[in-house]
């Protein structure tokens, strides 16, 4: 049972390149998000998601775009990479609502160069 | 600005003995405060959660303690083993779980 599936697991990226951080969950979620991690620092929700066709901002949104056309995939890119979007890129999913447990992919860790 | 903060980076205990692991909150609305365990390499996964409306929640030899006065919480893990050593998360959410917030983690080790 995969569970959340992210990648790539590593990548660097120079200035101004852009790529998309795939991920995707065979759980059957509703929800989905996308969190970041810098060193010394707690989890930053940029996106979530609440079904396919749905998104809202997070807490740190700006330099991302994601998408959610289906109930499994929810895919985040970043246009004109830039060093301060150096982090660990993580997703999650959880069933709905009601129900407070994340499932968090094992991240992708991003180097902006 | 953090709403959830973990104050200790990092902690060493001997195994066999209790490791207590606090988080600290400021939002008085958060509702709902859990615990997530991270193994270097893997994502987090989910430990133990506590209800505002407990005071406690026991799972095994985790517990969580929950102060709402004092926007506190502590894991406590009795006994300690080798295998607990990780990094720690505390996250809290609000009433409808779309966001949650998280601490910057504390490192645990547990000494053989």
């Amino acid at each position: 049972n995969a569970g959340v599936t992210q990648t790539p697991k590593f990548r660097i990226l120079k200035i101004g390149q852009s790529m998309t951080l795939q991920c995707t969950q065979d759980m059957n979620h509703n929800y989905m998000y996308w969190y970041r991690q810098d060193p010394g620092m707690g989890l930053k929700l940029i996106y979530y998601s609440v079904g396919a066709g749905i998104t809202d901002k997070g807490e740190v949104p700006n330099g991302y775009n994601v998408s959610r056309s289906t109930t499994e995939d929810f895919p985040l890119r970043l246009e004109l990479a830039a060093p301060s979007q150096t982090s660990v890129y993580f997703c999650a999913s959880s069933r709905d609502i009601t129900n407070e447990k994340l499932f968090f992919g094992s991240g992708t860790q991003l180097s902006v160069l | 600005d953090q709403q959830v903060k973990q104050n200790s980076p990092s902690l060493s205990v001997q195994e066999g003995r209790i490791s207590i692991l606090n988080c600290d909150y400021t939002n008085s609305m958060f509702d709902y405060f859990l615990w997530y365990k991270k193994y270097p390499a893997e994502g987090p996964t989910f430990l133990i959660s506590i209800s505002s409306i407990k005071d406690k929640n026991e799972d095994g030899r985790f517990t969580v303690f929950l102060n709402k006065s004092a926007k506190h919480l502590s894991l406590h893990i009795v006994p300690s083993q080798p295998g607990d050593s990780a990094v720690y998360f505390c996250a809290a959410s609000g009433h409808n779980f779309n966001k949650f917030y998280f601490g910057s983690g504390t490192k645990l080790n547990v000494k053989p």
